[in-house]
């Protein structure tokens, strides 16, 4: 769900489980997407990008799935870890535009 | 680690203080840019510096001014800040300016936590 005020959305895993997070985008002609992890305390961290001409790319442990039809990006984390415990960013861009950035979800990793 | 580095990581300042805030990366990269962060909210940007000259100010207060002496470094200058400018400054880097049709993703330093009192 949205975030609403301070409250950010919140997934919570058990370790070795795999993790689903999701990202509504808002303009139909952005052309490039970026996930970013940010631990507390940290900048956010470069994960995983995708062009629009791709529906999926994999890195080690992500899977970046965008289905343009209906706006939507996800990130697939295989076998969940309690190091991945962050709030993960989904950022598009648009033509010439800067890049906007999600409101972002906290992934909470129980062992 | 990452490659982008930011000092100092903690700040506190009064509100007739004047201070800045350092970046340095050495990836090459030829954009650099200023964001800041609330709590719980996600990066706002401020400033990009494209080649070393600035492209993009999204209606900052005077009270921050950016600086790139290089193309390795990037500075904010802050005078006669307010309270409500606590936050996360975070300074990031791309190999490729926004405004080009190649695209490249940016790399964030961990920031400077700045409180104003």
């Amino acid at each position: 769900g949205e975030s609403v005020g301070l409250h950010l959305p919140t997934l919570s895993v058990q370790e070795g489980d795999n993790s689903i997070i999701n990202c509504a985008y808002s303009n139909s002609a952005s052309d490039y997407f970026i996930w970013y992890k940010q631990e507390s305390g940290k900048g956010p961290q470069f994960i995983i990008d995708i062009r629009s001409n791709m529906d999926k790319r994999q890195g080690q442990r992500v899977t970046v799935l965008l289905n343009k039809t209906v706006k939507h990006l996800s990130l697939q984390i295989a076998a969940t870890q309690p190091g991945d415990s962050a709030v993960y960013f989904c950022a598009e861009k648009t033509g010439f535009q800067k890049l906007v950035f999600g409101t972002g979800t906290r992934l909470l990793v129980s062992p | 680690d990452t490659e982008v580095t930011q000092t100092p990581k903690h700040l506190v300042m009064g509100m007739t203080n004047k201070k800045s805030l350092k970046c340095e990366q050495h990836m090459g990269h030829r954009a650099m840019y200023w964001y800041k962060q609330k709590a719980k909210k996600p990066p706002e940007l401020m400033f990009v510096y494209s080649y070393e000259k600035l492209s993009i100010n999204e209606s900052v207060p005077s009270r921050f001014s950016p600086e790139c002496p290089n193309s390795s470094l990037l500075n904010l200058h802050l005078h006669a800040l307010q309270p409500e400018d606590s936050a996360l400054y975070l300074c990031a880097s791309s190999q490729v300016p926004p405004g080009r049709v190649e695209r490249s993703p940016l790399h964030f330093g961990n920031g400077t936590r700045l409180t104003v009192t």
